[in-house]
């Protein structure tokens, strides 16, 4: 699986839109992008994920870049138990099964 | 509220004990995850079940087992217990066991003393 690129951390103020970024320069065709959160020891919570199209859902937006090398997960109007730290996480759709390799992920801190 | 069930929610045990973490996964899914999550090592892949089958092997120990029964509930045995295999270990599942998303439970924190 392809190895993924994301700032240590990041601060947001309540109300406005959070856009954490992720790099991943080596991510091959048939790897999805997925993002997951873990708010202070709970069990890691499924965001959203997808292969090349933009994704929107209840929870946030996913923007791909059209070479694949980056996305960014978009909170578009955080509130304070927004603050989580945040995964960006790069999975092969091959059958090798479905691990997700977890990195150490964006601390994201809202601010009232 | 994931739908994955894990019990229990707290084991403190001495050293060369051995300990069941026990995973219900969400109703009709077939696949179940095995994760560590240590203070120094954050989240670690264990293991991997699908219907009943090993699927994928992590990083997981000799003294640890896992199996997925025909109920399709999944218990972790960790044998031999160190003070280092103090963690939090989460359980996730997912309807298939490829390309599809998982969801986690909220986790067994063990403590070896």
């Amino acid at each position: 699986d392809a190895k993924t690129t994301q700032p240590t951390s990041m601060d947001c103020a309540e109300g406005r839109a959070a856009n954490l970024p992720c790099n991943h320069s080596t991510i091959s065709g048939n790897e999805y992008v997925y993002w997951y959160r873990q708010i202070h020891s709970q069990g890691p919570q499924y965001i959203i994920h997808g292969l090349k199209n933009n994704e929107t859902n209840e929870m946030a937006s996913l923007i791909i870049t059209e070479d694949r090398k980056s996305s960014t997960l978009i909170l578009p109007h955080a509130t304070l138990r927004d603050t989580a730290v945040y995964y960006c996480i790069v999975r092969s759709t091959a059958n090798t099964g479905n691990q997700f390799y977890f990195g150490t992920g964006t601390s994201l801190t809202v601010i009232p | 509220d994931s739908g994955v069930t894990q019990t229990p929610k707290h084991l403190i045990t001495a050293t060369g004990q051995r300990v069941t973490l026990r995973c219900s996964p969400r109703s009709g899914d077939l696949s179940v995850y095995w994760y560590q999550q240590s203070l120094d090592q954050g989240l670690q892949f264990l293991i991997q079940y699908y219907n009943g089958e090993e699927r994928a092997k992590g990083n997981i120990l000799e003294r640890f087992s896992a199996q997925q029964f025909p109920d399709l509930h999944s218990e972790l045995n960790l044998s031999s217990l160190e003070l280092g295999d103090s963690a939090l270990y989460f359980c996730a599942s997912s309807v298939r066991d490829t390309n599809t998303e998982a969801f986690f439970g909220q986790g067994t924190r063990l403590t070896v003393v």
